[in-house]
């Protein structure tokens, strides 16, 4: 149980294109979604909570205009990366918890690429 | 101050001992708290959760909380190299869920 799957799990892109991250939970209902970005050799950074039918939370730092966060359903929460630069090539990394308790569960992540 | 601190590491076991590591947090009021096993280019993986003060044990893995010494570990008895990964303390007070940085491991053969 408690499975969470991502898609694409690897994309490359042109820079100045956008691209769109799924993040679904198969077994289980997310009241409460998240995303974070790694990049090589470092720490998780959250970079936003999302919240079903009501808008994401950015952490500092983070351009909401850039990364756009769509917590449409109890399953399913998407992440676009608007005008793609080569800087934000990295590991995004989405997470569920179920709702009623505390856990979250990550899926496998998105390697991104922008040349 | 950081929410959640742990050693970087790494931190080098030979196979078959036991690792131990470790986590300090600095709210009191957190109520959950979790181990995540990283392995290099993949997602954290829940492997362990404990809620109340004590020893949690599940096969190789026991989890250690003391509230208050604010303070969380996890042992892994008779280590193996499958165990080299990054493991991440987790601490989590209602809706807030704060991520220490992980403590590299290293078991060698």
């Amino acid at each position: 149980g408690a499975v969470v799957s991502q898609h694409p799990s690897w994309v490359i892109c042109k820079s100045g294109t956008s691209v769109k991250i799924e993040c679904r939970s198969l077994d289980f209902q997310a009241t409460t979604m998240f995303w974070y970005r790694q990049f090589p050799k470092q720490s998780l950074m959250l970079m936003a909570t999302s919240n079903e039918g009501s808008k994401a939370t950015y952490e500092q730092g983070v351009e909401k205009d850039k990364f756009l966060i769509n917590h449409a359903s109890l399953t399913l929460s998407t992440l676009t990366v608007t005008s793609a630069h080569p800087e934000d090539s990295s590991f995004y990394i989405c997470s569920a918890r179920p709702s009623g308790r505390h856990e979250q569960f990550f899926g496998p992540g998105t390697r991104l690429t922008v040349l | 101050q950081k929410e959640v601190e742990q050693n970087s590491g790494p931190l080098s076991v030979p196979e078959g001992a036991i690792a131990s590591l470790n986590c300090t947090y600095s709210d009191r009021g957190s109520q959950s708290f979790f181990w995540y096993r990283q392995y290099s280019g993949k997602s954290p993986e829940l492997i362990m959760s404990i809620y109340s003060n004590g020893d949690k044990e599940d096969g190789r893995f026991t989890a250690q909380l003391n509230k208050a010494s604010q303070y969380v570990s996890l042992l892994i008895r008779d280590s193996q190299p499958s165990d080299s990964a990054t493991y991440l303390c987790a601490v989590a007070n209602f809706n807030k869920f704060y991520f220490g940085s992980g403590t590299k491991l290293n078991v060698k053969p």
